[in-house]
C-alpha cells in the first residue's frame, strides 16, 4: 500500500509565478490536509478537505492560496503570484473517514521562490 | 488556546549517551500525542504515538516515550544515541480537531 504521495518534491518558481502542489492521499482515504512549514519552524495546519469539499480553511492565507479535492486526481494547493514569503515546505496528509486523529504524511514539496 | 512547547531548541549528546527531547502541552483533557523525526530536506518520520493505554509507549529506532498527565508532558527518550540519530525531532498533539499542532522542533546533534 503505497504512502501519501507529494508531487513535485522540489519546485522553483520566480515572484509573481504560480506554484501548483499535488497530493495523493493513501489508498483508502478521504481526508486531506494541507500543512506548512517555513523555515526553522514546526509545521502548522493550513487546510482540510473531503473529496469536492473544504472543511476547515482557517490556517490558509487569506489571498493567493486555494486548495482542492476533486471527485477524481489528486488534491491541488495552488499558490497564485508567489512571494519570497512563500518559500517552504508543504507537507500533505491522509487519513480515513472517521479517524482524522491519524494522519499519514506524504515527504513534502519544498518550494523556492527566486 | 492549545499549544506545544518544546523548550530546547538545540540539543548536543556524545555518541551513546542517554538523551531526552522534552515536550509539553497545554490542552484540557489528554490529547493523541506523536514524535517526528526530520532530516534535513527530508519528510516526517513517525516515532511513535499515544492514543490511550500504557503511558510508556515503545517506538521505533529505540525510542520511547512517557505520557505524564500530571505535567501534561511526552518525552521522548533513547538509552543510547547513534550518531545517524542527529536530526530534528517534532512533537505534535492532536486535540479533538484533526488540526495537528507542532512543537517548533529541537535538532539533535550527536558527538563522535
Amino acid at each position: 500500500n503505497a504512502g501519501v504521495m507529494q508531487n513535485p518534491r522540489h519546485l522553483v518558481r520566480r515572484r509573481g509565478q504560480e506554484a501548483r502542489l499535488r497530493c495523493s492521499p493513501m489508498k483508502g482515504h478521504s481526508h486531506v490536509y494541507w500543512y506548512r512549514q517555513l523555515p526553522e519552524e514546526g509545521l502548522k495546519f493550513m487546510v482540510y478537505l473531503q473529496k469536492e469539499n473544504i472543511i476547515d480553511e482557517s490556517g490558509m492565507p487569506k489571498e493567493r492560496f486555494s486548495a482542492e479535492f476533486p471527485k477524481e486526481g489528486p488534491s491541488i494547493l495552488r499558490i497564485q503570484q508567489v512571494v519570497r514569503g512563500d518559500s517552504a515546505a508543504y507537507f500533505c496528509a491522509s487519513s480515513p473517514a472517521g479517524e482524522d486523529y491519524e494522519q499519514y504524511f506524504g515527504p513534502g514539496t519544498r518550494l523556492t521562490v527566486t | 488556546a492549545q499549544s506545544v512547547t518544546q523548550p530546547d531548541i538545540h540539543i548536543t549528546v556524545s555518541e551513546g549517551a542517554s538523551l531526552e527531547l522534552r515536550c509539553n502541552y497545554s490542552y484540557g483533557a489528554t490529547p493523541y500525542l506523536f514524535w517526528y523525526v526530520q532530516s534535513p530536506g527530508q519528510g516526517l518520520q513517525l516515532l511513535l504515538k499515544y492514543f490511550s493505554g500504557d503511558t510508556l509507549v515503545q517506538g521505533i529506532k529505540g525510542f520511547e516515550a512517557e505520557f505524564k498527565r500530571s505535567q501534561s508532558s511526552f518525552n521522548l527518550r533513547k538509552p543510547s544515541v547513534h550518531w545517524s540519530d542527529a536530526a530534528e525531532y517534532f512533537c505534535a498533539v492532536e486535540a479533538g480537531t484533526y488540526k495537528y499542532i507542532f512543537g517548533t522542533g529541537t535538532r539533535l546533534k550527536v558527538l563522535a
